[in-house]
């Protein structure tokens, strides 16, 4: 079947350091791979995407690239500003394979606190 | 509409009370689906809209609660009986066809059971 594991958190950094936030999955087709970002009180947006072997999603300063032999999708950014302070849900859409609207695996989150 | 409107943003409601959450989709998304985040974890699915018919419904967690959708826009999850353990984030999201393109979601539905 298709999951998602994400690394738990929380994860606090100070600002400017540098962020990785693994994600691996697991998928019987072709999935697609997303990233999507909860800041407080608001919704999910999507951040990046990818939707192939080594394809490379980037989004304000935030990159993962699509790697099919580890089965992961690493979310990283070089700088993190206390603005990036959120919860980030790795997430994957199998449409191949799936037969259901439930197209979408969520990862359970990363809550991420960026300090001065 | 440009971007998935919910309504309301905040709903307070006594146990036992049955509450009715909507959902304004993307104009021209025929896809429409609903999940619940409860505090502190990731999201649970709890159905799918194509159109107005409901071909997944395997995430509703009891006969409290139905969803329905009006041709491919409004939808509304309905709650019956609310219990404190159905508090939590509704969210809803909608997408121009499965999957594939990503979700957009809406801001959700913070619903407290007292």
């Amino acid at each position: 079947g298709n999951s998602v594991t994400q690394m738990e958190g929380p994860v606090t950094l100070s600002e400017e350091a540098f962020l990785t936030i693994n994600c691996t999955y697991t998928a019987t087709g072709y999935p697609s791979l997303f990233w999507y970002v909860q800041y407080p009180g608001e919704g999910l947006q999507l951040l990046l995407k990818a939707t192939k072997a080594d394809d490379k999603g980037s989004n304000k300063g935030f990159e993962a690239t699509y790697r099919k032999e580890t089965t992961s999708f690493h979310l990283e950014k070089g700088s993190v500003q206390v603005s990036d302070s959120a919860v980030y849900f790795c997430a994957l859409s199998d449409i191949y394979t799936s037969n259901t609207g439930n197209q979408f695996y969520f990862g359970t989150g990363t809550s991420l606190t960026v300090i001065p | 509409g440009a971007g998935v409107s919910q309504s309301p943003s905040n709903k307070v409601t006594e146990k036992g009370k049955d509450v009715e959450l909507r959902c304004d989709p993307i104009s021209g998304h025929t896809a429409l689906y609903w999940y619940r985040q409860r505090l502190g974890q990731g999201l649970e699915f709890l159905i799918y809209f194509q159109g107005n018919s409901a071909p997944d419904k395997s995430g509703l967690p009891s006969d409290r609660f139905s969803a329905e959708r009006t041709g491919e826009s409004v939808s509304t999850l309905t709650i019956q009986r609310t219990q404190q353990e159905d508090s939590a984030v509704y969210l809803c999201a909608s997408t121009p066809r499965q999957g594939h393109y990503g979700y957009t979601f809406g801001s959700g539905t913070r619903l407290t059971v007292v």
